[in-house]
């Protein structure tokens, strides 16, 4: 099972910084945080990924807490389009394993 | 950018019957990985696939399920002999090298009578 948790839902204003949480207690040393995002039924599209350090790229921001026991994705101008269900992940081998994510409703 | 493309987008079969879907994974990536969506669900993984072997797979992925790379562009999943259950959206992914990034395609939706 997946060893993070999020909280099921959370809506968003267009326009501002759009803030999620996810805790990965458990998380090993070598063990990298990914983000993912589902429009729909679409399929889930990578945003970011860090270990230990924060990363930033044209799509977000992930700040990894310095014990790495939790993380946030950040959307700094949220728009309709990022309506999404939003999920963060530890990744343990060479698969991905999906829980339930994160439903993020953009507000006009 | 390049991307996984995954055909047909709609499959609808009757029971019992076999389905194969079909995927293009990114050109120069060797590893490759089904997984499948029951609406309202978690995408869910079904198996992953290296150097021309199944390299892991999950107590989803029974008998009636298996997978192929028959030439160097194609990755296939086949369901034997369909269910009601098997009833999904079905996505394909492909990733370049180990703890690199998956990359997912559009999904195949298959509906079974």
């Amino acid at each position: 099972d997946a060893k993070t948790t999020q909280p099921p839902s959370m809506d968003c204003a267009e326009g501002r910084a759009a803030n999620l949480p996810c805790n990965h207690s458990t998380i090993s040393g070598n063990e990298y945080v990914y983000w993912y995002r589902q429009i729909h039924s679409q399929g889930p599209q990578y945003i970011i990924h860090g270990l230990k350090n924060n990363e930033t790229n044209e799509m977000a921001s992930l700040i990894i807490t310095e014990d790495r026991k939790s993380s946030t994705l950040i959307l700094p101008h949220a728009t309709l389009r990022d309506t999404a269900v939003y999920y963060c992940i530890v990744r343990i081998d060479e698969k991905l394993t999906f829980g339930t994510g994160t439903r993020l409703t953009i507000i006009p | 950018e390049p991307e996984v493309t995954q055909t047909p987008s709609h499959q609808v079969t009757q029971m019992g019957q076999e389905v194969i879907l079909r995927c293009v994974p990114i050109s120069n990536h060797l590893y490759f990985y089904w997984y499948r969506q029951i609406l309202g669900q978690k995408v869910e993984f079904l198996v992953s696939f290296y150097n021309n072997e199944i390299s892991e797979k999950s107590e989803i992925f029974d008998d009636q399920f298996s997978v192929e790379r028959p030439d160097g562009s194609n990755f296939t999943l086949k369901i034997r002999s369909t269910k009601l259950e098997d009833s999904a959206m079905y996505f394909c992914a492909s990733m370049q090298g180990i703890n690199e990034k998956l990359f997912f395609g559009s999904g195949t939706q298959l509906s079974v009578l």
